[in-house]
């Protein structure tokens, strides 16, 4: 079984819809990280989290928001989709040595 | 500021050996990581450097000079399967990596 999985793989939804994103994982990593990929642009950190309590903007937090239910759950939301939020979003995990171990992605489009 | 640079394409010949370089400026560095990454799927750790030099691994190898905020990745008897996109990234402060746009390596036969 995969160490960190993703529901859904891929969604179609439309403007202003609120749809939320599920990752978990069997690592047992206290790190957490939402990311988005845009061709071009590689990847950007949406929101990490250390542990259930601790929880950071990243570099792109702007219409998201994320739920750390428990240390293997970590959940993205969009509140109110739009067409350039359009992209493919990973979660990964993170060790000791900062090495990230990721899902298989979902791919989001927002029409 | 924290920036990771490397090239947007690089194209090899099947066999050959090819070099993808990448330029780091990060805040607190704390080692450098590649990895590997086939078209829609999630990136694979490679590689991770934090002391200067040399690591080999198989058919790749990843080098490290601090001094210089500079990296490469070799990769050796190049086979139809590495065509993929080889993303570099600065371990920052807060367990942060700050991650390059990619290399997308294409292998010609």
């Amino acid at each position: 079984d995969a160490d960190v999985t993703q529901t859904p793989r891929n969604r179609i939804t439309k403007t202003g819809k609120r749809i939320m994103l599920e990752c978990s994982q069997t690592k047992g990593h206290d790190r957490m990280y939402w990311y988005r990929q845009d061709p071009g642009l590689g990847l950007r950190l949406i929101y990490y989290s250390f542990d259930v309590k601790d929880i950071n903007k990243g570099e792109i937090s702007d219409g998201y928001s994320v739920s750390r239910q428990a240390q293997a759950k970590f959940s993205l939301s969009l509140e109110s989709a739009i067409p350039n939020q359009t992209a493919l979003y990973f979660c990964a995990t993170g060790d000791s040595y900062n090495e990230q171990f990721f899902g298989p992605g979902t791919r989001l489009t927002v029409l | 500021g924290q920036n990771i640079d490397q090239p947007t394409e690089m194209t090899a010949t099947e066999g050959a050996i090819v070099q993808i370089n990448c330029t780091y400026q990060t805040s607190g560095f704390n080692g450098l990581f590649w990895y590997q990454q086939h078209a829609g799927e999630a990136p694979t750790f490679l590689s991770y450097n934090v002391l200067d030099g040399l690591e080999e691994k198989g058919r790749f190898s990843s080098f490290l000079s601090r001094s210089k905020g500079y990296s490469y990745l070799l990769l050796k008897e190049l086979q139809m399967k590495d065509s993929a996109s080889y993303l570099c990234a600065g371990g920052g402060s807060n367990y942060q990596l700050i991650w390059g746009a990619g290399t997308k390596l294409i292998i010609k036969p």
